[in-house]
């Protein structure tokens, strides 16, 4: 089956204590990013990547790192997580050419205390 | 910079109501549009797209017509079911010259429609 890997689902930690949420695709998308969805402001993207090795700021990239060293993964990193970093993460995934159809994962819901 | 704009909810009917959620957008390129659905607990689903001018695009009886005059991309459901409770994103995708697209979505806030039986 065709899908967007998040884990963890849910998570709540404390400030300053580094997580990673990772993000794995098995239809061999060039492209993934990680969006973040809060109350009144849609969805805003995080960080994207085109390929293996490339990665780039989105909107709010501001608290995150990214990596991509395979294809199939995209993990999120907070080195040092805030209070306002609480929020639901999605990652995503399309080939290129598609036109901007994503393909989304089922949510991270995170919680920093 | 782009953006997109959509109606403020929440949105309440009855069930065989007639649904409107407007949407309308800014964008520098040639942008294409984007209705996407969030089920409750769930991640984001493509509910339809249109490409260029005019086009329509179409699922599950939802439709939506790209309106570059006026910059639209009103959602319309002429009877809706309980089963379409969920949050409504409209989202357009700016496609450089060529037509490639890097894939950024631009999110509309979300409208969230309840619908009772």
């Amino acid at each position: 089956e065709a899908q967007v890997t998040q884990n963890p689902r849910y998570l709540i930690t404390v400030t300053g204590k580094k997580l990673t949420v990772t993000c794995s695709q098995n239809m061999n998308h060039e492209y993934m990013s990680w969006y973040r969805q809060d109350p009144g402001l849609g969805l805003r993207q995080i960080y994207y990547s085109m390929n293996v090795e490339v990665t780039d700021k989105g909107d709010v990239p501001e608290g995150y790192k990214v990596s991509r060293k395979e294809k199939r993964n995209f993990p999120l990193i907070l080195e040092s997580p805030s209070p306002n970093q609480t929020s639901l993460y999605f990652c995503a995934s399309f080939p290129q050419g598609m036109g901007g159809e994503l393909f989304f994962g089922e949510g991270s819901r995170l919680t920093v205390l | 910079g782009n953006s997109v704009t959509q109606m403020e909810g929440p949105v309440t009917l009855s069930e065989e109501a007639f649904l409107t959620i407007n949407c309308t957008y800014t964008a520098t390129g040639y942008p294409s549009l984007f209705w996407y659905v969030q089920y409750p607990g769930e991640g984001l689903q493509l509910l339809l797209k249109a490409t260029k001018a005019d086009d329509k695009g179409s699922n599950k009886g939802f439709e939506a017509t790209y309106r570059k005059e006026t910059t639209s991309f009103h959602l319309e459901k002429g009877s809706v079911q309980v089963s379409d409770s969920a949050v409504y994103f409209c989202a357009l995708s700016d496609r450089r010259a060529g037509g490639t697209s890097y894939g950024k979505l631009t999110f509309g806030q979300g409208t969230i429609l309840t619908v009772h039986p």
